[in-house]
């Protein structure tokens, strides 16, 4: 299968200070990447949708200034946690869909990001 | 409305204890539904792609299949490395950008 490679895998910062974290699709061109959010026990929960060159769609309930979107060419996205706080503390995950602009395609997934704000 | 549900929530086997996952589906115009596996700590994995009602996808130990409404993912024999959370998702209607995630089965696999 494809390979998504997400840089850091593990962060730990201090409380109003930012962190970008990484995207790359390294074996294929990604029109489209997701950005999700994991709580412990749970599912994914996508946060938002980024297209290669234009404005990410933010999910409702997703803050669209502290977690900024980033889609500058078709093999790197990336989401920055603006201002963190202690409550953004979790572990993001992102995703890349295939197919380029195929109808169907699958999502490969990044190996994830823990988040720690101290 | 459109949702993905996974039977069941957890499941324990000895090992070599054959079984199935579920995940149902009730969407418009499905697209592909995916399987996926999860380590702790870790993104998901992808495994199968399915298509179409009675298309089959075997690797090693699992078999994925598929109906309208459902799909299952049979483990044969398992070992302790199957131990893992296992994602269901469904690509579905207009939008070939929306994926719904079923909310997984967590299998753990005893020797």
């Amino acid at each position: 299968g494809a390979v998504v490679s997400q840089h850091p895998s593990r962060v730990i910062c201090k409380s109003g200070t930012s962190v970008k974290i990484e995207c790359r699709s390294l074996d294929f061109q990604a029109t489209t990447m997701f950005w999700y959010r994991q709580f412990p026990k749970q599912s994914l929960m996508l946060m938002a949708t980024s297209n290669e060159g234009s404005k990410a769609t933010y999910e409702q309930g997703v803050e669209k200034d502290k977690f900024l979107i980033n889609h500058a060419s078709l093999t790197l996205s990336t989401l920055t946690v603006t201002s963190a706080h202690p409550e953004d503390s979790s572990f993001y995950i992102c995703s890349a869909r295939s197919g380029g602009g195929a109808l169907t395609g699958e999502l490969f997934f990044g190996e994830g990001s823990r988040l720690t704000v101290l | 409305e459109d949702q993905v549900t996974q039977s069941p929530e957890a499941l324990r086997l000895q090992e070599g204890e054959s079984s199935s996952l579920n995940c149902s589906y009730t969407v418009s115009g499905l697209r592909g539904l995916f399987w996926y596996r999860q380590d702790p700590g870790k993104g998901p994995e992808f495994l199968f792609t399915l298509y179409s009602a009675g298309e089959e996808k075997e690797k090693e130990r699992l078999k994925a299949t598929l109906t309208k409404k459902e799909s299952f993912l049979h483990i044969t024999a398992p070992k302790p490395e199957d131990s893992a959370t296992y994602l269901c998702a469904v690509q579905a209607g207009t939008n070939f950008n929306k994926f719904y995630f079923g909310s997984g089965t967590k299998l753990n696999v005893k020797p």
